[in-house]
């Protein structure tokens, strides 16, 4: 069975940083590109960052860009995603989700349950 | 980036009913088009991708349609496990963009 777990997540003040994990299970995780997506709990989905299966390509919304840097530890099974300078627009539930093969994957699925990150003073 | 807006929001419907939503792009994105499904407490979850495909396991009373910039997801008989919300994704260009959700209650 296909599982991504998520970790990380928690409360952290304005300007802070975080690192969010996710471990994978039930497939070769080398095969797929992987993404994170976020949540604000009742509201919609933001498409936060992707990164091939190689970690050679990496891409970023802009409102991460320069923040916010994805990577990747095949020999580890993980997904990773350093957070900095976080604002309170970044509070939202973080789901890392497999994707295809594409350079930055376009599809996501399955998704994990996600690590709730909230910042606040 | 790309706007998806999808209609209506909401939608009240009876069990085997059939509903259909809809989701406009603000240009052409071709057939690069997916649809996930999220019930409440649950991570989304893929039902069909490039427009029409249906992702393993998803019921074929799931289908989609459309091109460039206007699609549609029907559902021909809903069935109680379908009342959730509904979001489609541009999967044209990055960044990659999200509806903001359909929810589908049962009326």
């Amino acid at each position: 069975e296909v599982q991504l777990v998520e970790s990380g997540g928690g409360v952290v003040r304005p300007g802070g940083s975080l690192r969010l994990s996710c471990a994978a299970s039930g497939f070769t995780f080398d095969d797929f590109g992987m993404s994170w997506v976020r949540q604000v709990p009742g509201k919609g989905l933001e498409w936060v960052s992707g990164i091939n299966w190689n970690g050679e390509n990496t891409d970023y919304a802009d409102s991460v860009k320069g923040r916010f840097t994805i990577s990747r530890d095949n020999a580890k099974n993980s997904l990773y995603l350093q957070m900095s300078s976080l604002t309170a627009e970044d509070t939202a539930l973080y789901h890392c989700a497999r994707g295809g093969s594409s350079p930055i994957p376009n599809w996501f699925d399955p998704w994990g349950q996600g690590t709730l990150v909230t910042v606040s003073s | 980036d790309i706007l998806m807006t999808q209609s209506p929001s909401s939608l009240s419907a009876s069990v085997g009913d059939r509903v259909t939503i809809t989701c406009r792009a603000s240009q052409s994105i071709s057939s690069f088009l997916n649809w996930y499904q999220q019930r409440p407490g649950k991570a989304p979850k893929l039902l069909i991708y490039d427009v029409s495909r249906w992702q393993s396991g998803v019921p074929s009373r799931f289908s989609g349609s459309g091109s460039g910039t206007d699609f549609t997801l029907t559902i021909s008989s809903l069935q109680p496990e379908d009342f959730a919300t509904y979001f489609c994704q541009q999967s044209y260009s990055i960044p990659y963009t999200f509806g903001q959700g359909t929810k589908l209650e049962i009326k």
